[in-house]
């Protein structure tokens, strides 16, 4: 299966420890987008790469967000400090360059700050 | 900003009976798709409406994309429980960077 994967899926921590995640997108796709989502609610965009250029970030990414993609393959997204408000599903997902808005999805990574 | 709001919010109906989840707008889409989200999962995409008044079908679901580019519809038929999920329309975004932006989500869930 060559589809978009995330790892890991499920994350608990501590309030104020720090979290990465990774993302590894369909091969072919030179975008990738990082989104948070809460319960019940729409993906809420975060930020965007093409290829290794980080192009935007959501006002919703405060300083404690950083996201890198080194090299233009894969994707990792750290949160340091954490707050229990960070607390959400963190999706990744990955597109053509012709057909940008039609966005292929992993499966996520849960994130709950206790 | 470009919002797209979804009605209604949550939706419960028995297996067989039909439905329709409507995604609407004030502002104007060059395209708009629908996702099914379910439980743990992330989002999956089933469909792309480019062209006003476009109708497509997939199986027992029927999507249609309003004469203005600025709504657009989910019917299903014959609703069964494999249907249960999470709901989302989006579209892109004009200006930016080919950012897409997503609704409000209808959840949907079919009883046995």
């Amino acid at each position: 299966d060559t589809g978009v994967s995330q790892d890991p899926r499920h994350k608990i921590t501590k309030r104020g420890q720090n979290v990465t995640f990774r993302c590894d997108p369909i091969s072919e796709h030179n975008r990738l987008y990082w989104y948070r989502q809460t319960l019940g609610q729409g993906p809420e965009f975060l930020t965007y790469f093409q290829n290794e250029a980080q192009l935007e970030k959501s006002r919703l990414l405060s300083d404690r967000f950083s996201a890198e993609r080194p090299k233009g393959s894969f994707s990792t997204l750290e949160i340091q400090r954490t707050e229990q408000g960070d607390s959400a599903m963190y999706l990744c997902a990955s597109s053509f360059s012709g057909k940008t808005y039609e966005q292929y999805f992993g499966p996520g990574t849960r994130l709950t700050v206790t | 900003t470009q919002l797209l709001e979804q009605s209604p919010q949550f939706l419960s109906i028995q297996e067989g009976e039909n439905l329709t989840v409507y995604c609407n707008s004030s502002s104007v889409f060059s395209s708009l798709q629908w996702y099914r989200q379910e439980p743990g999962e992330g989002p999956v995409l089933l469909v792309t409406v480019v062209t006003g008044g476009e109708v497509k079908k997939l199986k027992r679901l029927t999507f249609q994309f309003g004469d203005a580019r600025k709504d657009s519809s989910l019917h299903i038929t014959a609703a069964q429980p494999g249907d249960t999920g999470l709901y989302l329309c989006a579209g892109p975004v004009s200006g930016g960077y080919q950012k897409v932006t997503f609704g409000t989500g209808t959840k949907l869930q079919v009883i046995p």
